[in-house]
């Protein structure tokens, strides 16, 4: 089953801004809307962003979405420590008939 | 608070079957849709299938279909997810996780904690 391409690694110190791509296709990303998904080392994932750029409540709005196209991104502004976690995109396929996540970006807070 | 509860770890050899289940609490079961999703060490998440608990219809991956059975019992809130013919490639941690859609939105809002199924001879 294909999935959404995304950087194995990302990294950034304290207070900066990252961002983090996925990359997808016409049959999911480019017709349908992208989540994010972080999962904290050990833990379930977690819902992190839905529709492209909605926030769940409870989550800071130092977490922000995009989607242009087939592509998305995940942006952290003002990076804490408590951000490291592995991030997840996801979206449903027309194609496959189901859902599609990418390989998932581990997020290092240098 | 919704809360989906997995089953405990499960050992299992290979060509054996594995029964998952998922209790759900703080909403109505039927009202949302179930998803299965694994997670091998180390690797990213990959999608099973999903269940409606109202219908009790089912989609699958097509790696899954002919292995793979997603069933439910309303009367105790629970989702099963049932893998046979298990091989070592099967060993991962299996969550559940609750579905919302809404037109074309597909996410899953609220997860179990997992279950980690090992498959060693």
């Amino acid at each position: 089953q294909s999935g959404l391409t995304q950087p194995p690694s990302a990294s950034g110190t304290p207070g900066q801004r990252v961002t983090m791509s996925c990359s997808g296709s016409g049959s999911n990303i480019g017709t349908n809307p992208v989540n994010w998904y972080q999962q904290l080392p050990g833990t379930a994932p977690k819902l992190l962003i839905y529709n492209n750029d909605q926030r769940p409540s409870g989550v800071p709005d130092r977490f922000s979405g995009s989607k242009s196209g087939t592509s998305a991104s995940l942006a952290i502004s003002g990076l804490q420590s408590e951000d490291e976690a592995d991030y997840s995109c996801a979206s449903w396929d027309d194609s496959l008939n189901g859902v599609v996540f990418g390989g998932g970006t581990k997020l290092t807070v240098l | 608070q919704v809360q989906l509860v997995q089953s405990g770890a499960e050992v299992k050899k290979p060509g054996a079957s594995v029964k998952v289940s998922c209790k759900a609490s703080g909403y109505t079961f039927t009202s949302y849709d179930i998803n299965w999703v694994r997670q091998a060490s180390g690797q990213g998440l990959e999608w099973m299938g999903w269940m409606n608990p109202n219908s009790g219809n089912t989609g699958y991956a097509q790696k899954f279909q002919g292995r793979v059975t997603m069933t439910r019992n309303t009367s105790i809130s629970t989702a099963y997810m049932e893998l046979t013919s298990l091989r070592s490639e099967d060993t991962a941690v299996y969550y559940c996780a609750r579905v919302v859609t809404h037109k074309i939105a597909y996410y899953f809002d609220s997860w179990g904690q997992g279950t980690l199924v090992s498959v060693s001879s």
